[in-house]
């Protein structure tokens, strides 16, 4: 099974902040990649597919990069409802995985 | 748009099983391939099993082989996930999740079903 390693496994950032979230696999998954945020008690929003592409109506602060093993997830000029987990996943082969989840919390 | 609204919450006993439905609108659910997730109480997400057009076939966890099910009826545009011999550790949020065009997207996801596997 490919692994999800995500770095940091919590961060504190203020309003206006730029964070990065990392996202490495065990093995190359080319670009088959997708970020999904969620807050509590609330199904995950699919942010990021393919890597980099956005989701139709996800604000262009988020941002996607990487390709083969290291990924990252960027989220410019962070708003207070910003805050939440966010889950990097792979889709490049079964059994599809998750990481273990960042949870970016307001300083 | 794709819209997924699941079934209510459920309790259950250790043993029994449970069926969670997940109603499509927007497109019919032959136009799309459905995912299940689910997430304990607390914990990350954990993939449970997805249709695979290419190859014609539900494709299953193997933590999960033998003990759970997905189906789809296409009159009603509903699919369905059957998790059978309950245990504690099966307590969760069970989500369905689709997507239009790449068969293996999560663009789409169903508001989540609690299931409480409790004595």
């Amino acid at each position: 099974d490919i692994q999800m390693t995500q770095s940091p496994s919590s961060l504190s950032a203020s309003v206006g902040d730029r964070v990065t979230i990392t996202c490495r696999a065990s093995q190359a998954i080319s670009n088959y990649l997708a970020w999904f945020q969620q807050k509590p008690g609330k199904a995950p929003k699919s942010l990021i597919y393919a890597a980099s592409s956005l989701q139709s109506g996800v604000p262009s602060k988020f941002s996607g990069s990487g390709s083969g093993t290291d990924f990252t997830l960027t989220i410019s000029s962070l708003q207070p409802e910003d805050f939440a987990t966010y889950y990097c996943q792979q889709y490049n082969g079964y059994p599809y995985t998750f990481g273990q989840g960042t949870k970016l919390e307001i300083k | 748009q794709v819209q997924l609204v699941q079934s209510g919450a459920e309790v259950k006993k250790p043993g029994a099983s449970v069926k969670v439905s997940c109603k499509v609108s927007g497109y019919t659910l032959t136009e799309l391939s459905m995912h299940w997730v689910r997430q304990p109480p607390g914990k990350g997400l954990e993939w449970m099993g997805s249709f695979d057009p290419e190859h014609g076939e539900t494709i299953y966890a193997q933590r999960f082989q033998g003990r759970v099910t997905m189906t789809e009826d296409t009159s009603t545009d509903t699919a369905y996930m059957d998790l059978r011999s309950l245990r504690s550790e099966d307590t969760a949020v069970y989500y369905c999740a689709t997507a239009y065009g790449d068969y293996r997207g999560f663009d789409y996801w169903g508001q989540g079903t609690l299931v409480t596997v409790s004595s």
